[in-house]
């Protein structure tokens, strides 16, 4: 009963690297999501992926890239780490994209970049 | 001015109490109401989602949506240690896709 997987669960980078967080659903949804959550700020939307095939923005894209590999697969990258990507980076599923089809979250990321 | 505005906390209460939580929005637009709980290290978890002025009852939760003020709030009837988490109230517009849009957080301590 995995749900929403995502790796690493915690990474230290230094300013200027790059990385990939990778998430993974096995409950066959089509819709995904990638957040951040900072302190007091909530989870805000960075990218999202409405169904296989299609990628759009989210609040907050400046700084990341996404890429829809597949149905379950659904990944971040930050081409270049800055201080301010300090965050916790939350990946979530729905069955669809429209309406309100209620989000399932997977266990975080925790990136500090140095 | 954020979209939705939730007050950070900590709510401290003792074991049996009734816990209060409250949200506003700015944005009269918005259709879905959502409450989700998040345990410390973990991703959140929905609690409960409605899309109506009124009530909705679930077990010990009871959420409350007044479109009129712009106010959401949850109850949890005899609060218990384990409902201890931070609880984020979050909204949507049907017409905008499944894009949440979540309040800061309320940390909740429910002390024995």
């Amino acid at each position: 009963n995995a749900g929403v997987t995502q790796t690493p669960k915690f990474q230290v980078l230094k300013t200027g690297q790059s990385m990939t967080l990778q998430c993974a659903q096995d409950m066959n949804h089509n819709s995904m999501y990638w957040y951040r959550q900072d302190p007091g700020m909530g989870l805000r939307l960075i990218y999202y992926s409405a169904s296989e095939g299609t990628t759009d923005k989210g609040e907050v894209p400046n700084g990341y890239n996404v890429s829809r590999l597949n149905k379950r697969e659904f990944s971040l990258r930050l081409e270049s780490a800055a201080p301010s990507q300090t965050s916790v980076y939350f990946c979530a599923s729905s069955y669809s994209g429209t309406g309100n089809q209620p989000q399932h979250f997977g266990d975080g990321t925790r990136l500090s970049i140095l | 001015q954020k979209e939705v505005e939730q007050d950070p906390g900590p709510l401290s209460v003792p074991e049996g109490a009734i816990v209060s939580l409250n949200c506003t929005y700015s944005n009269s637009a918005f259709q879905y109401f959502m409450w989700y709980r998040q345990y410390s290290r973990k991703g959140p978890e929905l609690l409960m989602y409605t899309y109506s002025s009124g009530n909705k009852e679930d077990g010990r939760f009871t959420a409350q949506v007044d479109k009129s003020s712009k106010y959401i709030s949850l109850f949890i009837r005899d609060s218990q240690p384990s409902d201890s988490a931070t609880y984020l109230c979050a909204v949507l517009i049907k017409a905008a896709g499944n894009k949440l849009t979540f309040g800061g957080g309320t940390r909740v301590l429910v002390k024995p």
